[in-house]
């Protein structure tokens, strides 16, 4: 079973559209989060959801919206994509907060805006 | 506010040669440090973590140690293997603030040939 999925895998759209990327997790965490990883490999946080409610959000465009709907799930939600949105998309779990914790990541969803 | 530096790849080694990637750390607090492993296509993975100064932590062969005299955490394998090619990410999280915010550093590429 895998522990992190998302969905989809490529995702590959026009410049100005809305779009969403899925994140479930089955470990029963309580901690979920958004990476993006640009061309070079580097990788920032974006979002940190903690029993459904935000924690952080690190200075992320407002066009970029998570959306928890259960303690399982935080999906990505992004209006007007711009070619900067290019990027590959890393959801991530933890038990819960706790700095020591691991962290356990999902395959990607790699985001082509042409 | 928290950055992780680690050495600039790729690193290209033969089989059964001896690594060291270098990490080092800037942080407030007492975090926790990471090595998490991207193999082509996946997402990262937890490789091994040390809570606390002087901890080793370690898995398949790798090993790394919590030094806080000098803000690091070398990441070595005696004998690496093809398999291990991948990109290694050190990362760091800060215990101190909310969120569990993991801070990376930039990657390194590790090939291995046969």
């Amino acid at each position: 079973d895998t522990a992190v999925s998302q969905t989809p895998k490529y995702l590959v759209t026009q410049m100005g559209n809305d779009k969403s990327i899925k994140c479930e997790q089955n470990l029963g965490h309580d901690t979920m989060y958004w990476y993006k990883q640009d061309s070079k490999k580097f990788l920032k946080i974006m979002f940190s959801y903690n029993n459904k409610e935000l924690i952080i959000n690190e200075t992320v465009p407002n066009r970029f919206s998570p959306k928890s709907p259960d303690k399982a799930h935080l999906n990505l939600h992004i209006n007007s994509l711009e070619l900067g949105d290019s990027a590959v998309y890393f959801c991530a779990s933890s038990y819960d907060l706790a700095g020591y914790n691991e962290q356990f990541f999902g395959p990607g969803t790699r985001l082509t805006v042409l | 506010g928290n950055s992780v530096t680690q050495m600039e790849g790729p690193v290209t080694l033969s089989e059964e040669a001896f690594l060291t990637i270098n990490c080092t750390y800037t942080a407030t607090g007492y975090p926790s440090l990471f090595w998490y492993v991207q193999y082509p296509g996946e997402g990262l993975q937890l490789l091994l973590k040390a809570t606390k100064a002087d901890d080793k932590g370690s898995n398949k062969g790798f090993e790394a140690t919590y030094r806080k005299e000098t803000t690091s955490f070398h990441l070595e394998k005696g004998s690496v293997q093809v398999s291990d090619s991948a990109v290694y990410f050190c990362a760091l999280s800060d215990g101190s603030n909310a969120g569990n915010m993991l801070t990376f550093g930039g990657g390194t590429r590790l090939m291995v040939k046969p």
